[in-house]
Order: C-alpha cells, then sequence, then structure tokens
C-alpha cells in the first residue's frame, strides 16, 4: 500500500439522485479526513475519523452528507439527494497517530447535472 | 473564524531563479504549518511542514516560520518548469485550514 486510495476517481451523476465514495486510507493511519474542493479554492474541511470515532464535522456538511468509518479502515462518504452546487473534488486524507502531516489521495471529481 | 491568506497570483518566475511563496494566518495558537503542490486537476502533495519558528530546508525548498508576526513563507531556489503548480499554505489544529493558493509559473 502506497497511499491514499478513492473510488471512484470521477462520478457523473442528476440533481436528486444520492451517490457514495469511498476512501481507503494510508495503513496504519488511524486518521481520516474528507475535504471538498472547488475551482479556484482550497480544500475547505468537511469532517474527521479517529478509528471508528466521527470527532467533528464542519458546518458545511449538511444534513444531505453522512460519512462512516465502521471499522476503522475504509471510509464513505455519501450524498443524497445531489444539487448541482455539491458538483467539487472531494479529498480523502489519512495520518499516523500523533502526526499533524495529512496525506490526500487522488480525489473523486464529482459532477451534478 | 481562523483564516489563512495568500496571494492568489499568478506569480512569474524565470527558469533558475528563487520563487518566493507568503502566507499569513490569523490564529496565533496555530502549531503546524505545512505547504502542498498542486498540479491541474491533481490532489494536493505535501512537500514541506515546518513546527518551530526559522527555517527548515529540504533539497530546493526552504520553508520559513515566523509565529510573532504570523508568516510563513516557502523558497523555491533553481526553479524549474516542473515547479509550476498551485501552492496551499496550510495550518492545522486537528483539521487542516488551508489558503486559496499561490499560482506559480515558471518561465522557461
Amino acid at each position: 500500500d502506497t497511499g491514499v486510495s478513492q473510488d471512484p476517481r470521477h462520478k457523473i451523476t442528476k440533481r436528486g439522485q444520492n451517490v457514495t465514495f469511498r476512501c481507503d486510507p494510508i495503513s496504519e493511519h488511524n486518521r481520516l479526513y474528507w475535504y471538498r474542493q472547488t475551482l479556484g479554492q482550497g480544500p475547505e474541511f468537511l469532517t474527521y475519523f479517529q478509528n471508528e470515532a466521527q470527532l467533528e464535522k464542519s458546518r458545511l456538511l449538511s444534513d444531505r452528507f453522512s460519512a462512516e468509518r465502521p471499522k476503522g479502515s475504509f471510509s464513505t462518504l455519501e450524498i443524497q439527494r445531489t444539487e448541482q452546487g455539491d458538483s467539487a473534488m472531494y479529498l480523502c486524507a489519512s495520518s499516523l497517530p500523533g502526526a499533524a502531516e495529512q496525506y490526500f489521495g487522488p480525489g473523486t471529481r464529482l459532477t451534478v447535472t | 473564524q481562523k483564516e489563512v491568506e495568500q496571494n492568489s497570483g499568478p506569480l512569474s518566475v524565470p527558469e533558475g531563479a528563487i520563487a518566493s511563496l507568503n502566507c499569513t494566518y490569523s490564529d496565533r495558537g496555530s502549531q503546524s504549518f505545512f505547504w502542498y503542490r498542486q498540479y491541474s486537476g491533481k490532489s494536493p502533495e505535501l512537500i514541506m511542514f515546518i513546527y518551530s519558528n526559522g527555517d527548515k530546508e529540504d533539497g530546493r525548498f526552504t520553508a520559513q516560520l515566523n509565529k510573532a508576526s504570523q508568516y510563513v513563507s516557502l523558497l523555491i531556489r533553481d526553479s524549474q518548469p516542473s515547479d509550476s503548480a498551485t501552492y496551499l499554505c496550510a495550518v492545522t489544529d486537528d483539521k487542516i485550514i488551508f489558503g486559496k493558493g499561490t499560482r506559480l509559473h515558471i518561465l522557461p
């Protein structure tokens, strides 16, 4: 395992549909983070997990968004009833216990039509 | 609201020259500071991190931190065309707060 992986890399969906993204962190990284990035902006924090516990959620994360990390390994981010404003790159990152440095996966680019 | 400010650029630097990228942050209690490089359409790549006041060098890259002035900078020596990218300054207190990034263009 050489890095964080995300699936799918691209997703095109119609407004109103539900989508789910997956992130597999680097082995032994107990913290996992989700960010969203739109064109011309830096990534914005959405939520993070330490092992299976979701420790913080951004106010950006509306009720249509939910994230899970049931066994403390991979995580999923689901968006229900997608809107055009949800179009963005969704980034996952992970970090070692006690380390501040976060390493990003390749991202999932979501386009809502 | 914690903020990280960067000049959006573009910053144009001749090949072989030193590129200087700057960043200020609002939270005086911030402890960890990062520079990420992001190529168009790709995800951010960690290139430098610094925790203490002063300079930290890694190859052609030098990160500089001044906590009293709440200022972080990144110097890239002997700039190469492959350094053309957006550079994101970031500050962390568990989650990372990113600036909007500075676009750097190295002129061949």
